[in-house]
This record gives structure tokens, sequence and C-alpha cells, in this order.
């Protein structure tokens, strides 16, 4: 069964740096998304992207967040100055319609000391 | 805004026993409702979607507007079935899921 990957599954980042979670979506979905929970939390949305751009975003995706399809296979997330706050789990998804059947990656820890 | 809430954060039952995992939303428009699992150590999984009205590993879930609910339900349920279970909460005009706080089921032998 095809699978959403992501990478790196656990990182550990100094406040302040910068850092890119990837994803690679399946191949055929057109429609791909960032949600993330922190810990004890619930999931919460980020970020939603089609054709290019990004189609919606949480308040949480603020002017620190970005995302961006380099090549047309990866999907990635990049928190250009983290915070404490930011540390979660970072969850990719994908889905070939926009009809909410996602498959969802396995997950970034994040971790910001 | 939209809000999913599933009350209840532990639920044990024991192997063969039915079981109901509570749903509860609150969104002024018309939603689509789905069930996610995540079994220990893996991916978030779609379960099951109201629209579908389907049946996945024995599971149904109906869509009660009345009520505001989805409950999840399964009549004997089985120690495989162990997991945390989350609600989700779409708009038609939204792509966006807002989930609940999830439940951790637990299926004793």
């Amino acid at each position: 069964e095809p699978e959403v990957t992501q990478t790196p599954s656990h990182q550990v980042t100094q406040m302040g740096q910068e850092v890119i979670l990837r994803c690679v979506p399946i191949s055929n979905h057109l429609y791909f998304y960032w949600y993330r929970q922190i810990l004890g939390q619930k999931v919460e949305f980020l970020v939603s992207f089609y054709n290019n751009e990004i189609s919606e975003k949480s308040e949480i995706f603020d002017d620190q967040f970005s995302v961006e399809r380099p090549d047309g296979s990866n999907f990635t997330l990049k928190i250009r100055s983290t915070k404490l706050e930011d540390s979660a789990m970072y969850f990719c998804a994908s889905s070939e319609v926009a009809d909410y059947g996602y498959t969802f990656g396995s997950g970034t820890r994040l971790t910001v000391v | 805004a939209q809000r999913v809430t599933q009350p209840e954060k532990l639920l044990s039952v024991f192997k063969g026993a039915p079981v109901e995992l509570k749903c509860n939303y609150s969104y002024s428009g018309s939603p689509e409702l789905f069930w996610y699992v995540q079994y220990s150590r893996q991916r978030l999984q779609l379960l099951l979607r109201h629209i579908s009205r389907e049946s996945i590993k024995g599971f149904t879930a109906d869509l009660n507007k009345g009520e505001t609910s989805f409950h999840l339900k399964k009549p004997f349920a089985q120690e495989e079935d162990s997991a945390m279970y989350y609600c989700a909460l779409s708009r038609s005009t939204s792509w966006q899921l807002t989930f609940g706080s999830g439940t951790q089921l637990t299926v004793l032998p």
C-alpha cells in the first residue's frame, strides 16, 4: 500500500534555528497538508496546498512558517526561527481528491531546546 | 467555529463486549465526519467517514444531526482494536479537519 514518507522521524534543534521537515506524498495525490500535535493536545491543522499554492492556512501558520513543493515529489514545511512552543509532532498528509480521505505520514517529532 | 468533543480520554472494555466511542460536534452547517485510528507506534489511519456509510473492521458510525453526534460502535470488541481513536470534522467549504482530543481504547482479554 502506498505511504506518505516523512523525514526525519525526530529532529532536535536550538531555539532560533531554522528547520525543514520533509515529506514525500503519495505520487498520484494532488492535495497536501501539514498538521501538528503538541504533546497531550489535539491534532491541529496548519496548512493545505494544492496546485503549487497554499489553499488554506490556520492562525498557527504565521510568517515563521512556509511550505514548498520544490521538485514535484517532496513537500516541505519550514520553520524560520524555531521557538520552544514549536515542539510538537508534525504530520504530513496527502489525498487524491479533496474528499478528506487523507493518508498521513508517521510524523516528525520536533524538539526545540 | 466548529468543535469536536470526545468526552472519554480512556475507555476499557473486555474482549467480546460491545464498545461505543462517543463523539459530539458543534457546527452550524453540514459537516463531514470521520473517524481516524492510531495503533501503537503507527500512523493515523482513516477508519471510516459518514458519507460512505460503510463498516470497517466491524466498526460503524451514524451521523445523528439532531444530537450532533457521530459515535463509533462495534458489537464485539477484539484485543487488536486497542488504539487511539480520533473523531474529526470538516466543513463543506474547507479542506481542513478539526480533530477531537482522542479516546484511548483498551480491550482487555
